[in-house]
């Protein structure tokens, strides 16, 4: 089966970099994606990685390592508003995604 | 991008109850996709729902239990049949976007089952 891991937790403080990190065991997906999820809201999609590689994103970046089973993203110049839930998915011929456990970012003042 | 919107928001329901929700997509999509959610949870994939065939369900989730219509290119629903507390939960849809890396979720249907 499908097994995305990612860090339950992560505080940082506004202004820095944070890295949340995404380790699978899993092969054959088409590519790495990262959805933001804010309190009560709906996921949205942030960043996707189909090669091996940096995607950037305005303040945020994308990783992916396939050799290495390994995916992040980072994001800059923290705000306040990017206190939310952060999740990693894999994407299987586009029509099957799954999802990792899901990071919880704080971000403090 | 694709907006979604999904009926309804949220809804209380009795034990041996069944409701269904219904989720509408502005563009016309190939696929739309069911997940379930529980607070502070990741998103289970439940099934995929595609126009004129029979939905794909994911293991632990079958037809009986979670039965899905997709008459249209625009127009999915989910019911949650015989329900119990089990299954008091956050059911979203998605679609993908054109290329299939991307996907849109709708906001959400918050479902308590007392």
């Amino acid at each position: 089966g499908q097994s995305l891991e990612q860090p339950s937790e992560v505080t940082a403080v506004e202004g820095a970099i944070v890295q949340i990190n995404c380790t699978y065991q899993t092969s054959g997906f088409y590519g790495l994606s990262w959805y933001q999820q804010h309190d009560g809201g709906a996921p949205t999609f942030l960043s996707y990685n189909a090669l091996d590689g940096l995607e950037e994103t305005g303040r945020f970046s994308s990783f992916l390592s396939r050799s290495d089973s390994y995916g992040y993203l980072l994001l800059q110049e923290l705000q306040m508003k990017d206190s939310a839930s952060y999740f990693c998915a894999v994407g299987y011929n586009f029509n099957k995604f799954y999802f990792g456990s899901g990071t919880k970012l704080n971000v403090k003042p | 991008s694709a907006v979604i919107s999904q009926k309804p928001s949220r809804d209380i329901c009795q034990r041996g109850t069944s409701l269904t929700i219904q989720c509408q997509v502005d563009s016309q999509v190939t696929m739309m996709f069911w997940y379930r959610q529980q607070p502070g949870q990741s998103l289970t994939l439940i099934a995929t729902a595609n126009q004129g065939s029979e939905a794909t369900y994911e293991s632990g989730f079958v037809i009986d239990k979670f039965p899905i219509s997709r008459p249209n290119l625009t127009f999915s629903t989910l019911t949650v049949s015989n329900m119990s507390p089990e299954d008091s939960s956050i059911y979203l849809c998605s679609s993908t976007s054109g290329r299939g890396e991307t996907q849109y979720f709708g906001p959400g249907t918050r479902l308590l089952v007392l």
